[in-house]
């Protein structure tokens, strides 16, 4: 697609209840990353993906979080057992690639989605 | 110490003036550095780049770069309103395994 897409945009739900966001990276776009943004704070990192190795999962902050990517295409964010904390928006990028310095044109920088706001009551 | 480090601001400035935002790093074999404006309740775009050590100027802006300081910086000339937002800072490491590391931004209010 012209653009990374992201859905649901929001998404309010009961603690305790499992959720999922899912992310379609710009066509061709080999690197996706998962951000986390809690209000008026900077972006965290939680996870990315990078062709076909392994992803690097370092930013995950518990084992209630889990990723997965089907090769260069969509990835689903899963969140189980929501807790309040957990409240945040959730952004989404993609680019060409995270290994290669990034050439004058630009080719490597990160295009972000538009995010998922996840409310947990 | 946090890996990539910002004033929160607010930044204010007049309209018209040169408004400069600041960042230091902590990883010295950092190559690229970017420079992502977020506007209230919108998703980051990228503004500039830079990879090497100088100036880079794109319109009314220009990234400065000292990699032996560790700094980063970017200059907004003739600040207009509409370029009242959050500025985040990212940084990626030598090795690029690791994915862009932000600093939590600094937010600049530019006063008409």
């Amino acid at each position: 697609g012209a653009g990374v897409s992201q859905s649901p945009s929001n998404k309010v739900t009961e603690k305790g209840k499992d959720v999922e966001l899912r992310c379609d990276p710009i066509s061709g776009h080999t690197a996706l990353y998962w951000y986390r943004q809690r209000l008026g704070q900077g972006l965290e990192f939680l996870i990315y993906f990078q062709g076909n190795s392994a992803p690097d999962k370092s930013g995950l902050p518990s084992d209630r979080f889990s990723a997965e990517r089907t090769g260069e295409s969509v990835s689903t964010l899963t969140i189980q057992r929501t807790q309040q904390e957990d409240s945040a928006v959730y952004l989404c990028a993609s680019s060409f690639s995270n290994f290669m310095r990034t050439g004058p044109s630009g080719a490597n920088v990160l295009t972000f989605g538009a995010g998922s706001r996840l409310t947990v009551l | 110490q946090k890996e990539v480090e910002q004033n929160s601001g607010p930044l204010s400035v007049p309209e018209g003036a040169i408004a400069s935002l600041n960042c230091t790093y902590s990883d010295r074999g950092s190559q690229s550095f970017f420079w992502y404006r977020q506007y209230s309740g919108k998703s980051p775009e990228l503004i500039m780049f830079i990879y090497s050590n100088g100036d880079k100027e794109d319109g009314r802006f220009t990234a400065q770069l000292n990699k032996a300081s560790q700094y980063v910086s970017l200059l907004i000339r003739d600040s207009q309103p509409s370029d009242s937002a959050t500025y985040l800072c990212a940084v990626k490491s030598a090795d690029g395994r690791r994915a862009l590391t932000f600093g939590s931004g600094t937010r600049l209010q530019v006063q008409p």
